[in-house]
C-alpha cells in the first residue's frame, strides 16, 4: 500500500466510449501525475498538477482530459480514443517539489477495441 | 530532455547471486528513485536518492551525481526480487513539483 489509490483497474472501452479513471491519495501531498505505460515503451510522463492547477502537460492528445478538484483527487477523461491507446495508466503524487519522493498508485489496464 | 539508460536490459540469476543494476543520466539531477515493478505493473518505491548511499536489508544504492550514474546492488537475490527495476530522474528546475524521466528498465530473472 502506497497510500495512492486508482480505479477502475481494468477497463475495456470502445473507441466511441467516453470513460474516466479515478486517483487518489491519502498521503496530503500537494503534487499529482499522469504517467502512460505502453508495451515495450519507457514510462512517459503525461501531466503534472500543484495545488490543483496544472503545471506540465508532455503533448497529451486531447482525447485524453485531465481534471484536478482538489489536491487528493485526479481523473483523466477519456474519449474517442484509438486502439494504440491501450496501456497501463499510472497515478502518482508527491509534496509540491521535484527533490521528493513520488508514490505510485497499482495503475488501471485499459484495452482499446 | 535528459537522457536516462539502465544496463543491463535483461540479467538471469541463480537464486543466492548478488547483482549490479546501473543507470546512466546526461544531465544534472535533484531527484533519483529506483523502483521495482511488480508483475502487476505495481511500482514499488525502493530508493530516493539524488546522491550518495544507501542501505535497506539486501538492497543498497550509490548515486555519484558528478559522474552522472547511480547503481542498485541486490545481494543474497530470491525468486521474489524477479520483475522490472526502474531509475528514474528529474532535472533542476525552477522548484515546483516536475514529472519523472524513466529509464527502459532492467528485466531481473532470479531462478530457483
Amino acid at each position: 500500500e502506497t497510500g495512492v489509490t486508482q480505479t477502475p483497474r481494468h477497463l475495456v472501452m470502445g473507441m466511441t466510449n467516453k470513460k474516466s479513471l479515478k486517483c487518489e491519495q491519502h498521503l496530503g501531498h500537494n503534487a499529482m501525475y499522469w504517467y502512460k505505460q505502453s508495451a515495450k515503451k519507457p514510462l512517459e510522463l503525461m501531466f503534472v498538477y500543484n495545488f490543483k492547477e496544472q503545471t506540465e502537460n508532455n503533448s497529451v492528445p486531447s482525447r485524453f482530459s485531465p481534471e484536478c478538484p482538489n489536491s487528493s483527487h485526479l481523473f483523466l477523461h477519456l474519449h474517442t480514443l484509438q486502439p494504440e491507446d491501450s496501456a497501463l495508466y499510472l497515478c502518482a503524487s508527491s509534496q509540491d517539489r521535484s527533490q521528493e519522493t513520488q508514490y505510485f498508485g497499482p495503475g488501471t489496464r485499459l484495452l482499446v477495441l | 530532455g535528459i537522457q536516462v539508460e539502465q544496463s543491463p536490459p535483461d540479467l538471469i540469476l541463480q537464486e543466492g547471486a548478488n547483482s549490479t543494476l546501473r543507470c546512466n543520466f546526461s544531465d544534472s539531477v535533484n531527484n533519483l528513485q529506483w523502483f521495482h515493478q511488480n508483475p502487476w505493473g505495481q511500482l514499488i518505491n525502493l530508493f530516493y536518492i539524488p546522491s550518495g548511499t544507501k542501505q535497506n536489508g539486501r538492497l543498497s544504492a550509490t548515486t555519484v551525481a558528478t559522474e552522472r550514474y547511480s547503481l542498485l546492488y541486490i545481494s543474497s537475490s530470491q525468486t521474489t526480487d524477479s520483475g522490472v527495476y526502474f531509475c528514474a530522474v528529474v532535472t533542476y528546475s525552477g522548484g515546483g513539483a516536475d514529472g519523472l524521466t524513466f529509464g527502459k528498465g532492467t528485466h531481473l530473472i532470479i531462478q530457483p
